[in-house]
């Protein structure tokens, strides 16, 4: 399975734009890369995917190397609201296309 | 709405005890997930099924069971075999086809062995 690797933790402060980080060095021609993020004793919520080009939505962008080895996941403007374990997976194809797993995550900390 | 709904949200189960954990989903997905949380960790892949009467063990798979009968749903039988059941569980479900879909969590259910 393609793995990926996030820092444990970092922190923001409020208003401030947060970028994290994902490396994902084994990533295949097809695999998609998802962000998800989980909220204290709740299920995480899908955020935003991409393939080569990057991505924005209301939540977030997600911008892609150019040889997708890593992604990067950017809140423009965080908010408290945004206090959560933020996870990068990857999406394959092949053999393992159902399989969908979860590394440790990073968890990020919003200080007023 | 659509949507995948776990149940109970607390269990409380006694050592040496067998407990059913429940997952529906009525989003039409074809697979469905289960992970083991522990507090301050990542989640963990106990078993995923992508079809009917069909399911693949996870990265820890032991001392859990599944059965997939209907698409809809995908119970976990937490069994005495797992010798550190207290965890908080989730399940989720996706379309294991579209590598772009985006997979859907329940609230998830928390296990205590007392």
């Amino acid at each position: 399975d393609a793995k990926t690797t996030q820092p444990n933790s970092m922190e923001s402060n409020e208003e401030e734009p947060v970028h994290l980080p994902c490396n994902h060095s084994t990533i295949s021609g097809t695999d998609y890369i998802h962000w998800y993020r989980q909220l204290p004793s709740q299920g995480p919520e899908y955020v935003i995917h991409g393939l080569t080009s990057n991505v924005n939505n209301r939540m977030a962008s997600l911008a892609i190397a150019e040889d997708r080895k890593s992604s990067t996941l950017i809140l423009h403007r965080a908010t408290l609201r945004d206090a959560a374990v933020y996870y990068c997976i990857l999406r394959s194809g092949g053999t393992s296309y159902g399989k969908l797993t979860f590394g440790q995550g990073t968890i990020l900390t919003v200080h007023p | 709405d659509g949507g995948i709904t776990q149940s109970p949200k607390y269990l409380f189960r006694k050592e040496g005890q067998n407990v059913t954990l429940s997952c529906e989903q009525n989003l039409n997905h074809d697979a469905m997930y289960w992970y083991r949380q522990d507090p301050g960790q990542g989640l963990r892949l106990i078993y995923y099924s992508q079809i009917v009467n069909d399911f693949q063990k996870g990265d820890i798979a032991e001392g859990y069971s599944v059965s997939r009968e209907k698409k809809e749903s995908f119970p976990l039988t937490v069994t005495s075999a797992q010798k550190n059941p207290t965890a908080f569980y989730l399940c989720a479900s996706t379309n294991s086809r579209d590598r772009r879909a985006e997979a859907f969590f329940g609230q998830g259910t928390r296990l205590t062995v007392v």
